[in-house]
């Protein structure tokens, strides 16, 4: 059974930093892209990153770019994102999700998320 | 630019039909998309994948009352036999080169 289970979050100041983990199982993580997904509270859902499945891709929505980071360690099957210079509208669940299939694009698996509120 | 558009509610009766729709942005009616569901203080749930000619195929597990289709730059998805458990939030999803987009959800009710 595929598992993402995220950690990580918090509170935080705005102007401050978090690292954001995401441990999977049930699947052979370094075959697949992996993504960050957030969800303000009472919005819809924003992607926020993607990497592939060895890091040759990265990419990062607008709105976090030169900001967060995303990386992998297939060796611990595990996904992470620094989150840095943080601001009060990135205050979100933060998804972990793998894509359905090692060619596709569509996500098909998601963590249950952590939470993360930037706040003074 | 690549959008999704989605209506903020829908509502339909137990044991109704409901149709949902997604619509691409102007030059991207070919693209395929993904329909996901999250039910209330739970994190999404990966539907199915609906390519432009209407073909889909879903994620495991999805009952066979969840279905969709295309026409144009609309996608749809339909669910058929209402259950309680399908109030929700039910979002639409593409992709590109280097950007995924969502659609901003419709809020399903189950009356």
């Amino acid at each position: 059974e595929v598992q993402l289970v995220e950690s990580g979050g918090g509170l935080v100041k705005p102007g401050g930093s978090l690292r954001l983990s995401c441990a999977a199982s049930g699947f052979t993580f370094s075959s697949y892209t992996m993504n960050w997904v957030r969800q303000a509270p009472g919005k819809g859902l924003e992607w926020v990153s993607s990497i592939s499945r060895s890091s040759n891709y990265i990419y990062y929505a607008d709105s976090v770019k030169g900001r967060f980071t995303i990386s992998r360690d297939n060796a611990k099957k595990s996904l992470f994102l620094q989150m840095n210079s943080l601001r009060a509208e990135d205050t979100a669940v933060y998804y972990c999700a793998r894509v359905n299939g090692s060619g596709s694009y569509q996500m098909g698996y998601w963590g249950q998320g952590t939470l993360v509120t930037v706040s003074s | 630019q690549l959008v999704l558009t989605q209506s903020p509610s829908a509502s339909a009766s137990l044991g109704a039909s409901v149709k949902l729709t997604c619509t691409l942005s102007s030059g991207h009616s070919n693209y395929a998309i993904a329909w996901h569901q999250q039910q209330p203080e739970k994190g999404p749930r990966y539907l199915m994948k609906l390519n432009s000619d209407g073909s889909h195929s879903k994620g495991d597990g999805i009952p066979v009352r969840f279905s969709g289709s295309s026409s144009g730059a609309e996608r749809y998805l339909t669910i058929s036999s209402l259950q309680s458990e399908d109030e929700a939030d039910y979002y639409c999803q593409t992709w590109d080169t280097g950007i995924q987009v969502f659609g901003g959800g419709t809020k399903l009710t189950v009356l």
